[in-house]
């Protein structure tokens, strides 16, 4: 099973900061890689697929990077909607796995 | 436009079984690719199984044996038969995709399941 570990835990940061959210895989998942937002009381919402595609919709203050066993979700500029949970996913290989999660909070 | 609501959820006692059904629309699940993730209150994420456009299907390993996932193509749902449920399997459970056996593009709002005597 590959082990997604994601840093930090929580991000303390203010409106219009960046935010710089990491997450590591045990084993290589080539380009395999999908960035989750889930605010409380709702499901998680794709962001990213694929490393760094973004998903229709999602604004282009979020990007993302990296291969192999590093990524980086990057959010140029936090707009107040954007505090939030934030988790990776990977779909190279089975069991799909999921990181615990990085909270960027006010 | 794709929507997915679950429902079946609730609290049963360790042993016993539940049904959860997610109902599809905007799409037909005979075609497509349905998933169940669960989340543990306060918890991450768990990808616990999926049934594929061609109807094959997957379980992580905790759940094999136990939970069964199925689809009803006339009424376009997707089943999630748990059985011998543990106080583990306490979460909120979300179905979610439909066109990505892989990323999971849309959700449901979940459902509770809690597990306790």
């Amino acid at each position: 099973e590959i082990v997604l570990t994601q840093s930090p835990a929580t991000l303390s940061l203010s409106p219009g900061e960046r935010a710089t959210l990491s997450c590591r895989a045990s084993h290589s998942v080539g380009s395999y890689l999908a960035w989750y937002q889930q605010k409380p009381g709702q499901p998680p919402r794709l962001l990213i697929y694929d490393a760094s595609t973004r998903i229709p919709g999602i604004p282009a203050r979020f990007s993302g990077s990296g291969s192999g066993t590093d990524f980086t979700l990057t959010i140029s500029s936090l707009e107040p909607e954007d505090f939030a949970v934030y988790y990776c996913q990977q779909r190279s290989s089975w069991p799909r796995t999921f990181g615990r999660g990085t909270k960027v909070e006010i | 436009e794709v929507q997915l609501v679950e429902s079946g959820g609730g609290l049963i006692q360790p042993g016993g079984s539940l049904r959860l059904s997610c109902a599809a629309s905007g799409f037909t699940v005979s075609s497509n690719y349905i998933s169940w993730v669960r989340q543990a209150p306060g918890k991450g994420l768990e990808w616990v199984s999926i049934i594929y456009s061609d109807g094959s299907t997957y379980y992580i390993d905790s759940v094999k044996g136990r939970f069964t996932i199925s689809r009803d193509t006339s009424h376009n749902t997707v089943s999630l038969q748990m059985n011998s449920l543990r106080a583990d399997d306490t979460a909120v459970y979300y179905c979610a995709g439909p066109y990505n056996p892989n990323y999971l593009d849309h959700w449901g709002q979940g459902t509770l399941v809690t597990v306790s005597s």
